[in-house]
């Protein structure tokens, strides 16, 4: 069964300590793997796309890797603002539809 | 802003009901995705759409459909509504289908619903 598993649940850091999350998955044919950002009750926000093991993204504090079997997302020096729930999803080439994660919800303390 | 919206923002009903949410994709994008947020259930993909046409089903319940039409905003109706489908609702866009650049799909602001 195609399943995506984020792992922790909850991630509590002061702020400047660096830290990472992951993101597992079992999929057959990934065709891409994505990440976003989601604070209560908004929408999901775009973060990066990785199509293929070995890439990388960065965006600002952000780093995400990609590996055959999983993903990380990297947050150096995270700031009070990077608190939010981060999502990993998967999408297989045979669909287009998206496959989430539960979720790491992020709290950064001052 | 993503540039994908939705209305209505909340929608509250009794149970029995029917509801229609509305969205409209970003500017340019043909493909239209329809998500439920639940406490329990995280985010299930309900359906997708690509100019007009139905791509692809998820866990969606008979008692929901879509449409998308010719201008591409799409809608939502959920009927005979029940306490669980109360959730978050959203929509989300994307150019195309393969072929095309970009499979990143933009979320809009979501709508919503309780069911009382």
């Amino acid at each position: 069964e195609d399943q995506v598993t984020q792992s922790p649940e909850a991630l509590r850091l002061q702020e400047g300590e660096s830290s990472s999350l992951n993101c597992s998955y079992t999929v057959s044919g990934l065709r891409g793997l994505f990440w976003y950002r989601q604070d209560p009750g908004k929408g999901p926000e775009f973060l990066f796309t990785l199509y293929s093991a070995g890439e990388e993204k960065e965006k600002e504090r952000l780093k995400a890797t990609l590996t055959k079997k999983e993903s990380f997302l990297h947050i150096t020096a995270p700031k009070p603002e990077d608190s939010a729930t981060y999502l990993c999803a998967v999408q297989m080439d045979s669909s287009y539809k998206l496959i989430f994660g539960s979720g790491t919800r992020l709290l950064v303390r001052p | 802003d993503s540039g994908v919206t939705q209305t209505p923002k909340h929608l509250i009903t009794a149970t029995g009901q029917r509801v229609t949410l509305r969205c409209s994709p970003r500017s340019g994008d043909l493909s239209v995705y329809w998500y439920q947020q639940s406490l329990d259930q995280g985010l299930q993909f309900l359906i997708h759409y690509y100019n007009g046409e139905e791509r692809a089903k998820g866990n969606i319940l008979e008692r929901f459909s879509a449409q998308q039409f010719p201008d591409l905003h799409s809608e939502l109706n959920l009927s005979s509504l029940e306490l669980g489908d109360s959730a978050l609702y959203f929509c989300a866009s994307s150019v195309g289908l393969a072929g095309e650049y970009s499979y990143e799909q933009y979320f809009g602001p979501g709508t919503r619903l309780t069911v009382t």
